[in-house]
């Protein structure tokens, strides 16, 4: 497609459970970023990568997250033992080198 | 502290006026802002955008002024539509390139 996709568009979870969510970015977007949005909330910034270099992480809120881009494509965004805070919408957005972003439809989590 | 700030949480406008969405930031380091338009369960959708070098910038019925000394920006759509109902966020790219930073945003609604 010619946009940025991701899946699941929802995901129920029950506490303490792992979950994984899936990014694929525009096709040639060197750049990949994650975000959330909880409710009634802007849009907080998670994590970036850019290329081969080291992502920078610093927005991620704690070591229960972690997200990883296998062959500089697609990315997983990865949330171990999940609490109820952690309910939000989770987006994902790409962008050519110095470009605007471009976002994905944003995947619900809904942790119980 | 948030560094880019939407004060007006929503703003109603009759279909054909002038709508005038306003943004404030503190860190002077920003030197590129973006506009982004957000429909209920659908991620942002990229508006329009503007570089620190100029103070002006028009696409169609959007325009973004930048007043650098002020540290404030707006987003100017006129003739507004009921299409245009959505929730628009301002964002500021840190100089690095690679960090969105969101303000909360302003639900704007046209009134038929």
């Amino acid at each position: 497609g010619a946009g940025v996709s991701q899946s699941p568009s929802n995901k129920v979870t029950e506490k303490g459970k792992d979950v994984e969510l899936r990014c694929d970015p525009i096709s040639g977007h060197t750049a990949l970023y994650w975000y959330r949005q909880s409710l009634g909330q802007g849009l907080e910034f998670l994590i970036y990568f850019q290329g081969n270099s080291a992502p920078d992480k610093s927005g991620l809120p704690s070591d229960r997250f972690s997200a990883e881009r296998t062959g500089g494509s697609v990315s997983t965004l990865t949330i171990q033992r999940t609490q109820q805070e952690d309910s939000a919408v989770y987006l994902c957005a790409s962008s050519s080198l110095g470009g605007a972003q471009f976002f994905g439809p944003g995947t619900r989590l809904t942790v119980l | 502290d948030q560094q880019v700030k939407q004060n007006s949480p929503s703003l109603s406008v009759q279909e054909g006026r002038i709508s005038i969405l306003n943004c404030d930031y503190t860190n002077s380091m920003f030197d590129y802002f973006l506009w982004y338009k957000k429909y209920p369960a659908e991620g942002p959708t990229f508006l329009i955008s503007i570089s620190s070098i100029k103070d002006k910038n028009e696409d169609g019925r959007f325009t973004v002024f930048l007043n650098k000394s002020a540290k404030h920006l707006s987003l100017h759509i006129v003739p507004s539509q009921p299409g245009d109902s959505a929730v628009y966020f301002c964002a500021a790219l840190n100089n690095a390139g690679n960090m969105l930073t969101f303000g909360g945003g302003t639900r704007l609604m046209v009134k038929p």
